[in-house]
């Protein structure tokens, strides 16, 4: 069946440091990628999504580019900031269905 | 912005006990999905739902499980006699559609159930 695999957080940075969070999965097909966002006490967010192969996804300075070679779709942000301080979800539909599978999440934790 | 709501955000039963978890999907969406996550682990899919009938169901949705939409804007979960493996989050979600620009799932901010 389809998986998501990302870091194992906490990811502790300094502001203005360069923020990277990866994740693979394995699908059949083509899915569509997705990186949601929980702030604390709130539900998930959607940060941004690819649906296709090269395709980069892009939201609030964070950007992530779908791999298919390497089946990646990592969460890139070149200067984070306290406000970003989050658990990150890395998650796929595949065509076939509608549901999401996510990855584990990771806590990102920026310190000023 | 539209948003997904869900009420209570909060609910304590005794095992045994039925729930009800609702939710107010977006207004012009027609997908509408739960999903749970337990303290520490992934969320997991249980069940979505589209023209008035399940769609898909993951194994997690057993009998103790159903879903309805009992009017025009509400969508429940209900859990027929509560485990305390039942203790978890649980998210609403709703999409427009299915296809590729309508596919994105807009979550609720959860309800927290405590099986005791």
């Amino acid at each position: 069946g389809d998986s998501v695999t990302q870091m194992e957080g906490p990811v502790t940075l300094s502001e203005e440091a360069f923020l990277t969070i990866n994740c693979t999965y394995t699908a059949t097909g083509y899915p569509s990628l997705f990186w949601y966002v929980q702030y604390p006490g709130e539900g998930l967010q959607l940060l941004l999504k690819a649906t296709k192969a090269d395709d980069k996804g892009s939201n609030k300075g964070f950007e992530a580019t779908y791999r298919k070679e390497t089946t990646s779709f990592h969460l890139e942000k070149g200067s984070v900031q306290v406000s970003d301080s989050a658990v990150y979800f890395c998650a796929l539909r595949n065509n076939a269905g509608n549901m999401l599978t996510f990855g584990g999440g990771t806590r990102l934790m920026v310190k000023p | 912005e539209p948003e997904v709501t869900q009420t209570p955000s909060h609910q304590v039963t005794q095992m045994g006990q039925e729930v009800i978890l609702r939710c107010v999907p977006i207004s012009n969406h027609l997908y509408f999905y739960w999903y749970r996550q337990i303290l520490g682990q992934k969320v997991e899919f249980l069940v979505s739902f589209y023209n008035n009938e399940i769609s898909e169901k993951s194994e997690i949705f057993d009998d103790q499980f159903s879903v309805e939409r009992p009017d025009g804007s509400n969508f429940t979960l209900k859990i027929r006699s509560t485990k305390l493996e039942d203790s978890a989050m649980y998210f609403c979600a709703s999409s427009e559609g299915v296809a590729i620009r309508q596919e994105t799932q807009y979550f609720g901010p959860g309800t927290r159930l405590l099986v005791l």
